[in-house]
C-alpha cells in the first residue's frame, strides 16, 4: 500500500513570495490533515478536511494561508505572501476515520525555508 | 497554551537498558494518548497508543503507562536498541466533539541509544 505522498520535498523562497505544497493521501482515507512543524517543536495542526469539507481550520493563518481538497482526494496548501516565520516542515497526514484513536499516517513533509 | 509537554529535550541510554520517555498534559478531557517516532527527513510514524480508560498498554518492547491523576504518561522501551534512536513525540486527542481526530503534540524528545 502506497503511503502519503508530498511534493516538493524542499523549497527555498524569499519573503513575500508565494508557495504551494501538494499532498496525495492514502487511497480510501477520508480525513486529511496539514501540520506545521517549526524546528524544535512538535507538529501543529493547521487544517483538517473530512472528504472535501473543512472540519477544523482554527489555527490556520487565513490572511496568508489557504488550503483546498477538491474531489476529496489530493490537497494543496498555499502560502501567499510568505514570511520568515513560515520556515518550517509542512506535514500532510491522512486517516480512514477522524476518530481520536485512529492512527494518522504522515507523509515525509515539505521543508520550507523563507529567506 | 502548551497542553502537551515533553520536558526532556533529549535522552541518552546504553543498548540493552531501559529507555523511559515522559509526557505531561493539562487537559483532562483528552481521550487518547499516542506516541509517534520520527527519523530525520521522514514523517512521524505511529508507535503505540492508550485510551484514557486504561493505565497500561504493551506492544512488544514498548509499554505506555498512563497516570490520569497526575496527568502524566510515559513510554518504556525495553531493551533499547540503536535503531530506536529517533525523536519521540507524545500526542493527545479527543474521541468526539468538534476537535475529534485532532492531534496535539508535545515538543519531542531526542532518544539516542549507544551500542
Amino acid at each position: 500500500e502506497a503511503g502519503v505522498a508530498q511534493s516538493p520535498r524542499y523549497k527555498i523562497i524569499e519573503k513575500r513570495q508565494s508557495v504551494a505544497f501538494w499532498c496525495n493521501p492514502i487511497s480510501g482515507h477520508a480525513t486529511l490533515y496539514w501540520y506545521q512543524q517549526i524546528l524544535g517543536q512538535g507538529p501543529k495542526l493547521l487544517i483538517q478536511f473530512q472528504n472535501n469539507g473543512v472540519v477544523d481550520d482554527s489555527q490556520l493563518p487565513k490572511d496568508r494561508f489557504s488550503a483546498e481538497r477538491l474531489k476529496g482526494v489530493d490537497s494543496t496548501l498555499k502560502i501567499q505572501p510568505a514570511k520568515l516565520e513560515d520556515s518550517a516542515v509542512y506535514l500532510c497526514a491522512s486517516s480512514f476515520y477522524p476518530t481520536g484513536e485512529e492512527t494518522q499516517y504522515f507523509g515525509p513533509g515539505t521543508r520550507l525555508l523563507v529567506l | 497554551d502548551q497542553q502537551v509537554k515533553q520536558n526532556s529535550p533529549s535522552l541518552s541510554v546504553q543498548e540493552g537498558r531501559i529507555s523511559i520517555l515522559n509526557c505531561d498534559y493539562t487537559n483532562s478531557m483528552f481521550d487518547y494518548f499516542l506516541w509517534y517516532k520520527k527519523y530525520p527527513a521522514e514523517g512521524p510514524t505511529f508507535l503505540i497508543s492508550i485510551s484514557s480508560i486504561k493505565d497500561k498498554n504493551e506492544d512488544g518492547r514498548f509499554t505506555v503507562f498512563l497516570n490520569k491523576s497526575a496527568k502524566h504518561l510515559s513510554l518504556h522501551i525495553v531493551p533499547s536498541q540503536p535503531g530506536d534512536s529517533a525523536v519521540y513525540f507524545c500526542a493527545a486527542s479527543f474521541a468526539g466533539g468538534t476537535s475529534y481526530g485532532k492531534l496535539t503534540f508535545g515538543q519531542g524528545t531526542i532518544l539516542t541509544v549507544h551500542p
